[in-house]
């Protein structure tokens, strides 16, 4: 099974909504990552979990939370987006030595209002 | 960090081989070069990886010269259903995930087949 799966597939937000996306996969990788990426742009690191602890993090404002329950989920947390985070939020996973082989998942669209 | 650059955009036709280059002068010697294929509002998918010389798996061939400043993308064939945007990457593989600044996506290609 090479599927990364990402729900919710779309949604939308308000500015002082709280929000989660999920992420899933059952490859039994141990990397796992959450990218952002805005309409014709590549897609931006945001997250990298290593063996469910957060290993690097891009920089990104504290209005994203990420969590990883164990070593298939992975979550993004939202809360108090600003209109300028509407992007397509994108989870992917890779095999333990090689971090540049990655399996995404479809993505979540997300529009904050 | 290795840079890359390639061409914003391609137009080929069906059943044609398309070739898509990467500049990548500065790789250092543990860099791998990995492509990816992505379709609009989907993620990206993984076409092949590799480090030198010729790699081919049953989607596409990926060639290296031996300076290892560029690469090319073979696609034998293509079909309406490989236009995408296709990225190159390069850098140094990792256990668990890497490090702070890897994982860079450049612009990449926008390949467009005609009928």
């Amino acid at each position: 099974d090479t599927e990364v799966t990402q729900t919710p597939k779309h949604l939308v937000m308000g500015m002082t909504n709280k929000k989660s996306l999920k992420c899933e996969q059952h490859m039994g990788h141990r990397a796992m990552y959450w990218y952002k990426q805005k309409a014709k742009k590549p897609p931006e690191l945001m997250f990298v979990y290593s063996y469910e602890k957060l290993s690097i993090n891009e920089s990104v404002p504290s209005r994203f939370s990420p969590e990883c329950p164990n070593s298939s989920l992975l979550n993004l947390h939202l809360h108090a987006l600003q209109p300028e985070d509407s992007a397509l939020y994108l989870c992917a996973s890779s095999p333990v030595g090689n971090n540049y082989e990655q399996y995404f998942g479809p993505g979540t669209r997300l529009t904050v209002t | 960090l290795a840079k890359t650059t390639q061409p914003i955009s391609m137009d080929s036709y069906e059943g044609q081989e398309v070739n898509i280059t990467c500049s990548h002068n500065n790789i250092a010697t543990n860099d791998y070069i990995t492509w990816y294929q992505q379709f609009p509002s989907q993620g990206p998918r993984f076409i092949i990886q590799g480090y030198k010389t010729k790699v081919t798996n049953e989607v596409a061939s990926l060639f290296i010269p031996a300076d290892r400043k560029s690469s090319t993308l073979s696609l034998p064939r293509v079909s309406l259903s490989d236009t995408a945007v296709y990225y190159c990457l390069v850098g140094t593989l990792m256990n668990y995930g890497g490090s702070q600044g890897n994982l860079i996506f450049g612009k990449g290609t926008k390949l467009s087949v005609k009928p």
